[in-house]
């Protein structure tokens, strides 16, 4: 069955480390999406790609990066980690429409101390 | 984008049905409503999702007012599992295919 993974799924780290937090899908969706979520708050859009080559930034973009180099995977990286950003991650991926659903990972759950 | 306005919480009663609203005053002719949900230590999970008319599928009902400025969600027997943060959201079909989520709905069933 095709699925959306992501690895690891707790994850602890140092400030100012760099860390990646990886997504992978097989359901060959072209939209792919990173979210964050803090206790007791929704979620967050953080990046998103809508197929090879693209990434755009979403509502609290700063701190973070990716790349698209291909359908499956959307790794997320954290250039220089920061206790703020200890955080609950989610990818998520969809076909292309906005009538279309998307699909959430089980979530990354990072501590940076 | 068009907003959403959702209650904060809800209680409801296992077995029993329940009627989760969504206020869209904004809309435009080309939203979908979608509603998402969440359980606790998990990812959303889509649910259901409409443009004019009413929806039925396996895990609920969508109810849309006749001029689409509100809906509601309907699960029509609650149990304990479906205890959880519910999302209404709008979608432009001709725009971004992201979400931004709003605060949601916790619903909280009670045995």
């Amino acid at each position: 069955d095709a699925e959306i993974t992501q690895s690891p799924r707790h994850k602890i780290t140092e400030t100012g480390r760099q860390v990646t937090l990886a997504c992978h899908q097989t359901w060959n969706h072209n939209n792919m999406f990173w979210y964050r979520q803090d206790l007791g708050h929704g979620l967050r859009l953080i990046h998103y790609s809508y197929g090879v080559q693209d990434t755009n930034k979403g509502e609290v973009s700063d701190g973070y990066s990716v790349s698209r180099s291909n359908t499956e995977d959307l790794p997320l990286t954290l250039e220089s980690a920061a206790s703020s950003q200890t955080s609950v991650y989610f990818c998520a991926s969809s076909e292309r429409g906005a009538y279309n659903e998307q699909f959430f990972g089980p979530g990354t759950r990072l501590t940076v101390l | 984008d068009a907003k959403t306005t959702q209650p904060n919480s809800m209680e409801s009663n296992e077995e029993e049905p329940v009627h989760l609203p969504c206020n869209h005053s904004t809309i435009s002719g080309t939203d979908y409503i979608h509603w998402y949900r969440q359980l606790p230590s998990q990812g959303p999970e889509y649910v259901i999702h409409g443009l004019t008319s009413n929806v039925n599928n396996r895990m609920a009902s969508l109810a849309i007012a006749e001029d689409r400025k509100s809906s509601t969600l309907i699960l029509h027997r609650a149990t304990l599992r479906d205890a959880a943060v519910y999302y209404c959201i709008l979608r432009d079909k001709g725009r971004d295919d992201k979400i931004i989520f709003g605060k949601g709905t916790r619903l909280h069933i009670l045995p």
